[in-house]
């Protein structure tokens, strides 16, 4: 089994409806991260979770809200899908380090709003 | 600003030579880390290389080494003896701050896609 789950894999929607991307990991890590990924562009940080009481707003969190229901745990919802939404997004976790904090990625989720 | 440059979008190589992948960075920050991620089609994001800006030597990772030049704001990736399974694309990413502080808190460069060629 992965260490880093996301479900699920791929998700069409259409304009305006809620979607929630969820995201398990077994590495027993505090930090869970959602990044979104467009062509061209790499990989860009929507939201941060240091801990389970803690949340925090990352490059674009605009028509983004996340929930840390657990260590293990830390769900992206998208409150009102819209098309520029369109993009692969990862979870990814890590722990504290005083030097080089790798992330440890999920396999993606490819999300298309019609 | 753009604060990761990856200028060479694609790129080809010959089975069994060497290539360097190009990153220039900018920061202001002293304390910041370096990294490089391969992405295969199959679209996981693999940890390859890390560098800290206060280390003295350039990290290596087997058939990876990052070229680093801190005057010049560059970390280049050095991938030696290229193998098919090489093909892939490649993102520079970097931490601004201490890594305990800002965790994995990264900014990506845009990519670079490599082709290895048999």
């Amino acid at each position: 089994d992965a260490d880093v789950t996301q479900t699920p894999r791929n998700r069409i929607t259409k304009t305006g409806k809620r979607i929630m991307l969820e995201c398990s990991q077994t590495k027993g890590h505090d930090r869970m991260y959602w990044y979104r990924q467009d062509p061209g562009l790499g990989l860009r940080l929507i939201y941060y979770s240091f801990d389970v009481k803690d949340i925090n707003k990352g490059e674009i969190s605009d028509g983004y809200s996340v929930s840390r229901q657990a260590q293990a745990k830390f769900s992206l919802s998208l409150e009102s899908a819209i098309p520029n939404q369109t993009a692969l997004y990862f979870c990814a976790t890590s722990e504290p380090t005083w030097g080089g904090e790798k992330l440890f990625f999920g396999s993606g989720t490819q999300l298309s709003v019609l | 600003a753009q604060k990761i440059t990856q200028t060479q979008p694609g790129m080809f190589v010959q089975e069994k030579e060497a290539v360097t992948l190009d990153c220039t960075y900018d920061t202001s920050d002293p304390s910041y880390g370096l990294f490089w991620y391969k992405q295969p089609s199959s679209g996981e994001m693999i940890f390859l290389i890390y560098q800290g800006s206060y280390d003295q030597q350039n990290a290596t990772e087997g058939r990876y080494s990052l070229n680093f030049q801190k005057a010049r704001k560059s970390a280049n990736l050095v991938i030696s003896a290229s193998q098919l399974g090489d093909s892939a694309m490649y993102f520079c990413a970097m931490r601004e701050g201490r890594g305990y502080n800002q965790g994995g808190k990264l900014i990506f460069g845009q990519g670079t896609e490599l082709s290895v060629k048999p």
